[in-house]
């Protein structure tokens, strides 16, 4: 069974860089074809889809984040990391990482880890 | 961008009611809609995947329905456990939006 874990500092200050990791357990991030996902959910508000890397090394993010936001891969730690610059205090959520499975063609996040709360504040 | 809008985006139903939550894209995405149920203090759960097929260990009171645009989440009779938020996503093109969330309250 594959476990998600994030890790990662409770507290950024404004204008500086989120950096979030993932340690995946029960199978490899380098092994089959999955998307390794970001999401983000703000206090008292739904769910934000943030981006994904593809297991060859292809990312994809939200318009909205993309001049901010970078997905990587750590295959020897085999973990995956988010980092976002420039925070504000909109960018206070929990943080989920997540991956995917494919059926009959339809990509669905299966795997979630528990979540981690972020909160931008000096 | 694909927008996806839920509605309601509230309602309040009693144990054993039959309840329906649809989720609208704002253009054709064939079956790639995926239902998620998150309680409060926990992470989401893959309820129903591709429009209509239940995630293994998902009661059978719920269902899924829909395809191109328009979309259905149904739970056939409310249990006490199923008093949550549920999403929808589409997954048909990056990126990968969630409708707003409908949150199933007790009446």
């Amino acid at each position: 069974q594959v476990q998600l874990q994030e890790s990662g500092p409770g507290l950024v200050k404004p204008s500086e860089t989120l950096s979030l990791i993932c340690t995946v357990s029960g199978g490899s991030v380098s092994s089959g074809s999955y998307y390794w996902s970001w999401i983000r959910q703000p206090p008292g508000k739904g769910l934000e889809w943030i981006g994904y890397i593809y297991n060859s090394g292809s990312t994809n993010y939200d318009p909205s984040l993309k001049s901010r936001v970078t997905i990587s891969l750590h295959t020897s730690e085999n973990q995956f990391s988010l980092k976002l610059n420039s925070v504000t205090a909109a960018d206070t959520a929990v943080y989920y990482c997540a991956r995917s499975r494919m059926v009959s063609g339809v990509v669905m996040l299966y795997f979630w880890g528990q979540g981690t709360l972020v909160t931008v504040s000096s | 961008d694909i927008q996806m809008t839920q509605s309601p985006s509230s309602l309040s139903a009693s144990v054993g009611d039959r309840v329906t939550i649809t989720c609208r894209a704002s253009q054709s995405i064939s079956n790639s809609l995926n239902w998620y149920q998150q309680k409060p203090g926990e992470a989401p759960k893959l309820l129903i995947y591709a429009a209509s097929s239940l995630q293994s260990v998902v009661p059978s009171r719920f269902s899924g329905s829909g395809s191109g645009a328009d979309f259905t989440l149904t739970i056939s009779s409310l249990r006490p456990e199923d008093f949550a938020t549920y999403y929808c996503q589409q997954t048909y093109s990056a990126p990968w939006t969630f409708g707003q969330g409908t949150r199933v309250e007790i009446k």
